[in-house]
């Protein structure tokens, strides 16, 4: 099974950028790195993916390590509506679009 | 335009009911997945079609589980002898075809007393 570590939790100060890391070692050379996002009491959200080269979008970065084991999202700034919890997901397998969540990291944010 | 919708978004039943979770996906998404979340856990994989099909059904935990979606838009997730570790936020997503970005619905809410 592809399997994606987080730390737990993390926190950070209004208006700071946050690093969330992610490992994946199991990842497969053609797989993509996905991010989501669950705000309380809503259903997961897009936040960004990836397969080799760094990412940016309106809501975040990616920072993709060379051997692709491990991934970083980039918040440039967060505010107090980033709290979440945020989940870095592959798929099981190559060829299947079973997406493995893990448990991801709450983030939360201090005003 | 309107987004992945679910209902009930609670549904109440006692231990041994039978229940039927709906999914309305996003128009024109061909991909539609299933989940279930636990309090405090990730999204679970239960199913994914690709069209009216279920191209992958790895992740129903056993034969009470069933899925449809039979004209290839609204799905169906049921239930059969409901019970107690049952219980979670079913989760539905659609995307416009597998591997792409999937937009997730509110989730209905599943107490099994």
């Amino acid at each position: 099974d592809a399997k994606t570590t987080q730390p737990n939790s993390m926190e950070s100060n209004e208006e700071e950028p946050v690093h969330l890391p992610c490992n994946h070692s199991t990842i497969s050379g053609t797989d993509y790195i996905h991010w989501y996002r669950q705000l309380p009491s809503q259903g997961p959200e897009y936040v960004i993916h990836g397969l080799t080269s760094n990412v940016n979008n309106r809501m975040a970065s990616l920072a993709i390590a060379e051997d692709r084991k491990s991934s970083t999202l980039i918040l440039h700034r967060a505010t107090l509506r980033d709290a979440a919890v945020y989940y870095c997901i592959l798929r099981d397998s190559p060829g299947t679009y079973k997406y493995i969540f893990g448990t991801g990291t709450r983030l939360k944010v201090l005003a | 335009g309107a987004g992945v919708s679910q209902t009930p978004s609670n549904k109440v039943t006692e231990k041994g009911k039978y229940v039927e979770l709906r999914c309305d996906p996003i128009s024109g998404h061909t991909a539609l997945y299933w989940y279930r979340q636990s309090l405090g856990q990730g999204p679970e994989f239960l199913i994914y079609f690709q069209g009216t099909g279920a191209a992958d059904d790895s992740g129903l935990p056993n034969d009470r589980f069933f899925a449809v979606r039979p004209e290839g838009s609204v799905s169906t997730l049921k239930i059969q002898r409901t019970e107690r570790g049952d219980s979670a936020v079913y989760l539905c997503a659609s995307s416009n075809q597998g591997g792409d970005t999937q937009y997730f619905g509110p989730g209905t809410r599943l107490t099994v007393l």
